[in-house]
Order: C-alpha cells, then sequence, then structure tokens
C-alpha cells in the first residue's frame, strides 16, 4: 500500500498569500496518478487536480500542481477566502487507492 | 451534468448491516466509495464498474463489503454488514473517471453504529 504524507499539517496564511502544500509518497506514483481535493466544512471532496497538473473543469488558475515519482506539490499562487479550506492528495495509480491526511489551510 | 444523489442518514446497531444508495444521472458510472468518520481523513472502500461487472474492494472490507448496481436505474449500493461502533462516518460515493480521479461526489450518507 502507498502511503502518502502530506505536509504541513496546518498552514496558516493570509489572503493574497502564496500558498504551498506537500504530498510525498512511500513508493514511485505510477503514471503520475495523483489527484488533489479540497474539502470545505460540511461539504464532500471536490476534485481540484488530476494526473499531478491537470486541472479539473472550473477549477481557477490560481491552483497548480507539480511533481512525479514520490513528491508532489499542490500550490495556490494568490489565496481567496475561499481557498481556506482542508486539502487531500490521493493517488489511484495503484490498489488499494489512498489518500493523505489532509493539510488544513487557516486563515492567519 | 452528471450528479449523485445519496440515500439518507442511517442508525444501526452493532453486528448489523446497512446498504447506501448512489442514484447517477446521466449515465452508469464507475463508482468508487469513500468513508470519513468525524473529523478524520478520506478512507477508500472500494470500486465497482457496473459496464464490466467489476469490484474491487480494500483488503481492510473484505469479507464484510459488497457493492453492486441496478443498471436500469443507475443505482450502485454499498452494504456493509457485521457493524462495528468504528464503521460510523459518513460514506460517499464518486464517479471514477479513468485516469482523472474522482468528480463529481455525492452528498454524503451519515452511517452511525450505536447500541
Amino acid at each position: 500500500e502507498i502511503v502518502l504524507t502530506q505536509s504541513p499539517g496546518t498552514l496558516s496564511l493570509s489572503p493574497g498569500e502564496r500558498a504551498t502544500l506537500s504530498c510525498r509518497a512511500s513508493q514511485t506514483v505510477r503514471s503520475s496518478y495523483l489527484a488533489w481535493y479540497q474539502q470545505k466544512p460540511g461539504q464532500a471532496p471536490s476534485l481540484l487536480l488530476y494526473g499531478a497538473s491537470s486541472r479539473a473543469t472550473g477549477v481557477p488558475d490560481r491552483f497548480s500542481g507539480s511533481g512525479s515519482g514520490t513528491d508532489f506539490t499542490l500550490t495556490i499562487s494568490r489565496l481567496e477566502p475561499e481557498d481556506f479550506a482542508v486539502y487531500y492528495c490521493q493517488q489511484y495509480g495503484s490498489s488499494p487507492v489512498t489518500f493523505g491526511q489532509g493539510t488544513k489551510l487557516e486563515i492567519k | 451534468q452528471v450528479q449523485l444523489v445519496q440515500s439518507g442518514a442511517e442508525v444501526k446497531k452493532p453486528g448489523s448491516s446497512v446498504k447506501v444508495s448512489c442514484k447517477a444521472s446521466g449515465g452508469r458510472y464507475s463508482i468508487s466509495w469513500v468513508r470519513q468518520a468525524t473529523g478524520l481523513g478520506l478512507e477508500w472502500v472500494g470500486t465497482i464498474v457496473p459496464a464490466l461487472g467489476t469490484t474491487y474492494y480494500a483488503q481492510k472490507f473484505q469479507g464484510r463489503v459488497t457493492m453492486t448496481a441496478d443498471t436500469s436505474t443507475n443505482t450502485v449500493y454499498v452494504e456493509l454488514s457485521s457493524l462495528r461502533f468504528d464503521d460510523t462516518a459518513i460514506y460517499y460515493c464518486a464517479r471514477d473517471v479513468s485516469g482523472r480521479g474522482n468528480s463529481p461526489w455525492g452528498q454524503g450518507t451519515l452511517v452511525t453504529v450505536s447500541s
């Protein structure tokens, strides 16, 4: 099983700042099958990025993803108030599908 | 636009079973089930591919979980048996888009296991 470790656990930033979230895998993620999800309180997760760097439909271009192999990054170039949420990475290239434990992005 | 609508909240006794449904608008899709205990992270339960009649379950749930599909109504089901207190969670269904992650997600179904 591929274990995904996200860091930091909590990130405190202000609107307008840049956010960098990390996801590290215990083994190579096949074909960069790495996705990022955003979850707001009381809501289901929502897909942001897939294939490590491709934005899902309707996702603003301030969200970007990079990485391959075992190290992946989600960057939010300029934080908007609605971006403060919990973010999860997921690998879906190997069974079982696994998720990171999440990074909480909170307003400083 | 694809929408997934799940059945309502359930309260079950330990040792019993629960069956949650997920109805898809607009077609027949591969569906994954993911659960989330209160305040915790996301855990993959399994995936059903109705077009192929195949299922993939997380080893943790093998023997306790069954996923089925009714292709006439584009509805998929997950049934979890021998419920334990730690099965209390929100169960989400999500469309599995080949190579592109899971989107959209259903609204979630709270399953509470309580004596």
